[in-house]
């Protein structure tokens, strides 16, 4: 069980827009940066957003990245066939002493 | 361009251990610090340490402590993730990782190595 609440999966039909959420804790998302990362199937996780909001260099700026109190949101306007992955939120956890990820969020372009 | 680039896949029993590499190019080794990630299939990722080369400073994930071990290696520039004591808990894919801004991103990552713990 993740410590970071992400939904399952979410949908949408290209050009649209989505949002995945991410809960977390004061321990965690309240007292920490939060970064976004884009998995595809038997891949590497890729780094989308940085520092809560800023976009990793090379990243289509179809995707942004927002933070308030102790949940996060990453947004993709745009949706595109090739969005189709799994996205994970993360963040570093002091009392744990690692990163912490949510569970991922399923995105299917429809 | 900054490469990771991991060790092949292993097979071991329950109770051994493995020692998973990273060889990293395309930068100063010493000066970002190596993460440790891992992904149980179908699972997510969970955050297992890191390690500084320049000062071997270690931070351990409470969850590791006293199985895990990070060493590196600086003339090689490769880092080393060994796991102790292994079980069926343990098969996953094993990732290194390297900090693209800040020592509080992921933004270089290895290929990864899939561990298969099985008797």
């Amino acid at each position: 069980q993740s410590v970071l609440t992400q939904p399952p999966s979410v949908s949408g039909a290209p050009r649209q827009r989505v949002a995945i959420s991410c809960s977390g804790s004061s321990s965690n998302i309240g007292s920490n940066v939060v970064n976004w990362y884009q998995q595809v199937p038997g891949k590497a996780p890729k780094l989308l957003i940085y520092y809560d909001d800023l976009l990793t260099s090379g990243v289509s700026d179809r995707f942004s990245g927002s933070k308030s109190g102790t949940s996060a949101s990453l947004a993709i306007s745009g949706l595109q066939s090739e969005d189709e992955a799994d996205y994970f939120c993360a963040t570093w956890d002091d009392s744990l002493n690692g990163w912490i990820f949510g569970a991922g969020t399923k995105l299917t372009v429809l | 361009q900054v490469l990771l680039v991991q060790s092949g896949g292993e097979v071991k029993r329950p109770g051994a251990s493995v020692k998973v590499s990273c060889k990293a190019s395309g930068y100063t080794f010493s000066d970002f610090d190596i993460h440790w990630v891992r992904q149980v299939a179908g699972q997510g990722l969970e955050g297992m340490g890191r390690m500084s080369p320049r000062s071997g400073h270690t931070v351990y994930r409470q969850k590791f402590q006293g199985r895990v071990t990070m060493t590196t290696d600086t003339p090689t520039s490769t880092a080393y993730m060994e796991l102790n004591n292994l079980t069926s808990e343990d098969t996953a894919v094993y990732y290194c990782a390297r900090g693209r801004y800040s020592g509080y991103d992921l933004g270089y990552w290895g290929q990864g190595t899939l561990v298969t713990v099985s008797s």
